[in-house]
C-alpha cells in the first residue's frame, strides 16, 4: 500500500510569516495533488502536479514536485488568516486510480 | 464543472439499523467513484472504488458485507452501513474523477460534500 505523510501535523503561525508544509510518499507515483479542508466541509482541489520539478502558483500557496526524492512541499507566503484550514496531499498510484491521501496539516494563522 | 452532490449531508440513526449514503456526478458521468472515511482531525482512508456495473474493490480490512456500495450508474453511487454500530460513526466522502468519460488522465478528485454519520 502506497504510504503518504505529512509534517508537520499541526501548525500555528503568524500573519505575514512564510513556512513550508512536506509531503513524503513510499512508491513511485506520477500523479500528486493539493487540498484544502475547512472544519466540517469537504475537500477542494488546490494543486496537480504532474512531473518532476513541477511547481504551481496560486496566490500565497506554492506546491513543488520532486519525484526522485518523492517529496512535495506546499508553501506559504505571507501567511493571512484566510489560509487557516487543513491542508492534504494525496497521491495517485501508478497503475491504478486510487489516491491516498497524506496524514494532512492543520494550519492555524494567528492575526 | 465536476460537481459531486452527496445526500444525506448527516444523518443520525439508531444501532443495528442501516443507512444509505447517496453519490452524484451532477454534470459528468463517473464510471468509477470512491468512497473514503474520515475520523474526526484525522486523514481521509479509502474504503472502496466502486466501479459502474460491476463490483466494488474494497481496501484491506474494509468489510465488503458491512459496507455495501452499488454503482448502477455512471451518476450514481451508493454506500449502505449495514447494520450500524456507534464505531461506524464518521464522516463519509464520496470523490469522483471525470477521467474515463472525457476528463483527463491527470484531473484531480472532486469530492461530495461529506456525510456525517451518528450511530446512538
Amino acid at each position: 500500500e502506497l504510504k503518504v505523510e505529512q509534517n508537520p501535523l499541526f501548525l500555528s503561525m503568524q500573519e505575514g510569516k512564510n513556512y513550508t508544509i512536506y509531503c513524503n510518499y513510499s512508491t513511485t507515483s506520477d500523479r500528486l495533488y493539493w487540498y484544502r479542508q475547512d472544519p466540517g466541509k469537504s475537500l477542494e482541489s488546490l494543486f496537480v502536479l504532474l512531473s518532476n520539478g513541477a511547481v504551481k502558483q496560486e496566490g500565497r500557496l506554492m506546491a513543488s514536485l520532486d519525484t526522485k526524492a518523492r517529496l512535495s512541499t506546499l508553501h506559504i507566503t505571507a501567511a493571512v488568516h484566510d489560509l487557516s484550514a487543513t491542508y492534504f496531499c494525496a497521491v495517485a498510484t501508478p497503475t491504478g486510480n486510487q489516491f491516498y491521501f497524506g496524514t494532512g496539516t492543520s494550519l492555524t494563522v494567528i492575526p | 464543472g465536476a460537481v459531486v452532490s452527496q445526500h444525506p449531508s448527516w444523518v443520525i440513526c439508531k444501532s443495528g439499523t442501516s443507512v444509505k449514503i447517496e453519490c452524484r456526478s451532477l454534470d459528468f458521468q463517473a464510471t468509477t467513484m470512491f468512497w473514503y472515511r474520515q475520523f474526526p482531525k484525522q486523514s481521509l482512508m479509502l474504503m472502496a472504488t466502486s466501479n459502474e456495473g460491476s463490483k466494488a474493490t474494497y481496501e484491506q480490512g474494509v468489510e465488503k458485507d458491512k459496507f455495501l456500495i452499488n454503482h448502477a450508474s455512471l451518476t450514481l453511487s451508493t454506500l449502505t452501513v449495514t447494520s450500524a454500530h456507534p464505531e461506524d460513526s464518521s464522516f463519509y466522502i464520496c470523490s469522483a474523477r471525470t477521467w474515463g468519460t472525457g476528463g483527463s488522465y491527470n484531473s484531480p478528485l472532486h469530492f461530495g460534500n461529506g456525510t456525517r454519520l451518528t450511530v446512538t
